[in-house]
């Protein structure tokens, strides 16, 4: 089956430090990658995407590269800001008909000032 | 992109009781899923609700503890039956288009004691 294994958190960074949550999938077939982000108190938001193979997704200062050949979509952000603390999940939907996402176990994001 | 809103949004139960949430989006949408959410954990598919049709439930959840409806194209209600204090969790709405984003709603924190 499908699946998606991200890096344990939690991840404590300062403000302003680099940014990477790993995440890689197993799939049969090529699936679309998603990244969403839930902050504290609320529900998930997509933050990211990228439907094929070399699509780099980006947002917010947020980037995610589609590698097929390592089945990785690792998120980086540049400078982190203590608003960006909260939870990352990793998810893939195949492409076709009525699929539904399939989630990594999320990684907690804490930046302190 | 869709407004969605869940009502309660949070609520502490008594064991052996019900609760019935409800779940409306600001536009048609084809298909409504039913998350739940438990603490520090990711997001499990309880059913997929499409209107028109019985909900299909995942693996691990049946129609007597998580009854379902789907009236129409904007909302749908998930009743958590007989509850335990293992049913403690966030359950989250969400909705797609086929091959479009999935949304999601802010969610409703249950306690059950």
């Amino acid at each position: 089956g499908n699946s998606v294994t991200q890096m344990e958190g939690p991840v404590t960074l300062s403000e302003e430090a680099f940014l990477t949550i790993n995440c890689t999938y197993t799939a049969t077939g090529y699936p679309s990658l998603f990244w969403y982000v839930q902050y504290p108190g609320e529900g998930l938001q997509l933050l990211l995407k990228a439907t094929k193979a070399d699509d780099k997704g980006s947002n917010k200062g947020f980037e995610a590269t589609y590698r097929k050949e390592t089945t990785s979509f690792h998120l980086e952000k540049g400078s982190v800001q203590v608003s960006d603390s909260a939870v990352y999940f990793c998810a893939l939907r195949m492409n076709s008909g009525y699929s539904t996402l399939t989630f990594g176990k999320g990684t907690m994001l804490l930046v302190s000032p | 992109s869709a407004v969605i809103s869940q009502k309660p949004s949070r609520d502490i139960c008594q064991r052996g009781t019900s609760l019935t949430i409800q779940c409306q989006v600001d536009s048609q949408v084809t298909m409504m899923f039913w998350y739940r959410q438990q603490p520090g954990q990711s997001l499990t598919l309880i059913a997929t609700a499409n209107q028109g049709s019985e909900a299909t439930y995942e693996s691990g959840f049946v129609i007597d503890k998580f009854p379902i409806s789907r009236p129409n194209l904007t909302f749908s209600t998930l009743t958590v039956s007989n509850m335990s204090p293992e049913d403690s969790s966030i359950y989250l709405c969400s909705v797609q288009e086929p091959q479009e984003t999935q949304y999601f709603g802010p969610g409703t924190r249950l306690l059950v004691l």
